[in-house]
C-alpha cells in the first residue's frame, strides 16, 4: 500500500528565507508524486508533479521539488519565502493501478514571518 | 475556462439526515473523484467515477454513494449522517484518456456541518 509522511506539521520561516517542506513516500510501484497548496477556505491547487521524467521538478510560484528514489523523498523548496506563501501544503502519491486515486499526507502549515 | 465547481458552499444538517453534494468538472474532463477532508487532516479518497460508473472506492461505508451523469457532473450522497461526517468535501476532476500523470483539478469544496 502507498503512503505519504510529511515531517513537521508546522514550519515557520522569515520572509526571504529558504522554504523546505519534507515529504517521504512509500510505494511498491514507481510513484507519481504531487504537491498541492491550500489557502484558507479554498480547495487545493497543484504546485507541481513528478511523473518519472526529470527528478528535479519546477512548479508554480517559484517552488520546486526533487525526487530522490534512494531516500524515498520528494521535498518541496523555495529559495525565498513571500508572505503570500503562507498556507497549508500537502504532498500526495498516486494510488496503485494508475487509477488516479491520490493518497495525501497530513499536511504542513507554512507560516511566513515579516 | 470554468474550473471545477461545487454546490452548495456550506451546509448544515442534523444527525440521521441525508445530504447531496454536487460537482461539475472542469471543461473537457471526464472523471470525477470525491475526497473528505476533516479539520486539520489531509484529504481522504472516497470514490471515483468514470463513464457513469464507480471505478474505485476508498475505505468509506456504504452510507456514502455517488452518481455521475452523462454530462460528467457528479453527486455525492451521504445517508444517516453522523457527527463525524462533518468535513470539507472536495471534488476533483481529471481526464483519464490523457497521459498517466493523473493531474487532478480540485473545486473549492462544500463545508458540511452535522449537528
Amino acid at each position: 500500500a502507498q503512503s505519504v509522511t510529511q515531517l513537521g506539521s508546522h514550519v515557520s520561516v522569515s520572509e526571504g528565507a529558504l522554504v523546505l517542506l519534507r515529504c517521504n513516500y512509500s510505494s511498491s510501484v514507481p510513484p507519481y508524486l504531487f504537491w498541492y497548496v491550500q489557502y484558507p477556505n479554498q480547495g487545493l491547487q497543484l504546485l507541481l508533479k513528478y511523473t518519472s521524467a526529470a527528478t528535479l521538478v519546477k512548479g508554480i510560484n517559484g517552488f520546486e521539488a526533487e525526487f530522490k528514489k534512494s531516500e524515498t523523498s520528494f521535498h518541496l523548496t523555495k529559495p525565498s519565502a513571500h508572505m503570500s506563501d503562507a498556507a497549508e501544503y500537502f504532498c500526495a502519491v498516486s494510488g496503485s493501478g494508475n487509477t488516479g486515486k491520490l493518497i495525501f499526507g497530513q499536511g504542513t502549515t507554512l507560516q511566513v514571518k515579516p | 475556462d470554468a474550473g471545477v465547481t461545487q454546490s452548495p458552499t456550506h451546509l448544515i444538517k442534523t444527525r440521521g439526515q441525508q445530504v447531496t453534494l454536487r460537482c461539475s468538472p472542469k471543461s473537457g474532463h471526464d472523471t470525477v473523484s470525491w475526497y473528505q477532508q476533516a479539520l486539520g487532516q489531509g484529504p481522504q479518497f472516497i470514490f471515483q467515477y468514470y463513464e457513469e460508473e464507480e471505478r474505485q472506492r476508498g475505505n468509506f461505508p456504504d452510507r456514502f454513494s455517488g452518481h455521475q451523469f452523462p454530462n460528467y457532473s457528479s453527486e455525492l450522497n451521504v445517508n444517516a449522517l453522523l457527527l463525524g461526517d462533518s468535513a470539507l468535501y472536495l471534488c476533483a476532476s481529471s481526464l483519464v484518456s490523457r497521459t498517466v500523470s493523473y493531474e487532478q483539478y480540485f473545486g473549492p469544496g462544500t463545508r458540511l456541518t452535522v449537528t
